[in-house]
């Protein structure tokens, strides 16, 4: 069946770089998302990456896929205390686009 | 971006009343929109897939009689949770597609039953 695995806590100096990973079990998935969940609020879109590359870069952000291990990871770079949220991955189920299968979340706190 | 709107971000009620959620696509059409629900420390499950103008689709374990989906327009959809009880005190929240392969997500309903 479809299962995405993160791990569920990071801690991180402000001004470094954070690595959150993520695995998952659809090889045929073709997006994968990482979403950022705020205390008590909705989920705001941080980046994707179609199944056909390795890897996409958006200002702080990387995202590197490795698809023959199903291996996801989304990479911080100079951490911020505003990066402290909970980071979800997501691949798209078998119900197609935006039918998303979450991973519990990795709860990232940035201390000084 | 797309945006989506989800009122009301809060709400208690008794048990045994009903609470009606509702999720609107402020300025894009949405033909489909996702329901999740999140409990305290997990991830979002889903609940059900809504179509304009046809039946929700509820996912397993899922009592659709339970949990009342309307999608009425091409910008709302609404989630009622009926006969609420404590155990259904949870943080739903909604999405829409939009171009591509991006998801939007609605600011999160939390639901306390008491």
């Amino acid at each position: 069946g479809e299962d995405v695995e993160q791990s569920l806590f990071l801690s991180v100096r402000e001004g470094d770089s954070s690595v959150i990973n993520c695995t998952y079990t659809d090889s045929s998935s073709t997006y994968l998302y990482w979403y950022k969940q705020e205390p008590g609020a909705g989920l705001q879109l941080l980046t994707y990456i179609f199944s056909n590359m390795d890897m996409k870069q958006d200002q702080r952000l990387t995202v590197l896929l490795n698809k023959k291990d199903k291996h996801l990871s989304l990479r911080i770079a100079d951490t911020q205390t505003g990066d402290s949220a909970i980071y979800f991955c997501a691949e798209v189920g078998a119900g197609g686009y935006n039918k998303l299968i979450f991973g519990a979340g990795t709860r990232l706190a940035v201390h000084p | 971006g797309a945006v989506v709107s989800q009122h009301p971000s809060r709400v208690i009620c008794k048990s045994g009343t009903s609470v009606k959620i509702e999720c609107r696509s402020l300025d894009f059409q949405a033909t489909t929109m996702f329901w999740y629900r999140q409990f305290p420390k997990q991830s979002l499950m889903l609940m059900a897939t809504s179509n304009e103008g046809s039946k929700a689709t509820y996912e397993q374990g899922v009592e659709k009689d339970k949990f009342l989906i309307n999608h009425a327009s091409l910008t709302l959809s609404t989630l009622t949770v009926t006969s609420a009880h404590p155990e259904d005190s949870s943080f739903y929240i909604c999405s829409a597609p939009g171009r591509a392969a991006e998801a939007f997500f609605g600011q999160g309903t939390r639901l306390t039953v008491v």
